[in-house]
């Protein structure tokens, strides 16, 4: 069946500009995870949500993030005024339900402020 | 709080060599323990997980047994080959309510040649 799907794959900003990030999650999950992998990194946590609500966003690095998801299928993380330090790749990973210990990832969006 | 630690890469192997990546630990309360691995171009895919201690995940070839008393998680595979080439990153799941996410190690990049 269908993966995880993100789009768009890359993504080529100004600094102070505002991007979205889709994701599209296996279906019929009902968790989804957003994660950022900057070079040379492993993937760090940044939301996840159960259903429609963000159950945790204790990863977002500041106010400027948001993430939502308001069908309890896709989600947008959305970057207001980017910096170059938002450089990275962008990972969404979803799974059946919250209890579920595997994570199925998407390809990721490539992010590159300048 | 959690925390994964590697082996610093890179790896460099013959082809038909021996493998071990090292993956040790930090975590409250009885993590579920991962490897995802990243083939170039590609995205995030699990490798293998073991859920408990003195469990063993298997896939293709690749092997790990999570080890509470050591905290280490270490990968094998007795014999590698070219297409084993890719980037390893070790991660663990807490246990508990609210917490879901992934916590990855840094990666270790292998690459095995002819």
């Amino acid at each position: 069946g269908a993966g995880v799907s993100q789009t768009p794959s890359n993504k080529v900003t100004e600094k102070g500009k505002y991007v979205e990030l889709r994701c599209d999650p296996i279906s019929g999950h009902t968790a989804l995870y957003w994660y950022r992998q900057s070079l040379g990194q492993g993937p760090e946590f940044l939301i996840y949500f159960q259903g429609t609500g963000a159950a945790d966003d204790s990863g977002l690095p500041n106010d400027r993030f948001f993430a939502v998801r308001p069908e309890g299928s896709v989600s947008t993380l959305k970057i207001q005024r980017t910096e170059r330090g938002d450089s990275a790749v962008y990972l969404c990973a979803s799974s059946l339900y919250k209890d579920e210990v595997t994570q199925y990832f998407g390809p990721g969006t490539r992010l590159l402020v300048l | 709080g959690n925390s994964v630690t590697q082996m610093e890469g890179p790896v460099t192997l013959s082809e038909e060599a021996f493998l071990t990546i090292n993956c040790t630990y930090t975590a409250t309360g009885y993590p579920s323990l991962f490897w995802y691995v990243q083939y170039p171009g590609e995205g995030l895919q699990l490798l293998l997980k073991a859920t408990k201690a003195d469990d063993k995940g298997s896939n293709k070839g690749f092997e790990a047994t999570y080890r509470k008393e050591t905290t280490s998680f270490h990968l094998e595979k007795g014999s590698v080959q070219v297409s084993d080439s890719a980037v390893y990153f070790c991660a663990l799941r807490n246990s508990g309510a609210g917490s879901y996410q992934l916590t990855f190690g840094k990666g270790t990049k292998l690459s095995v040649i002819p």
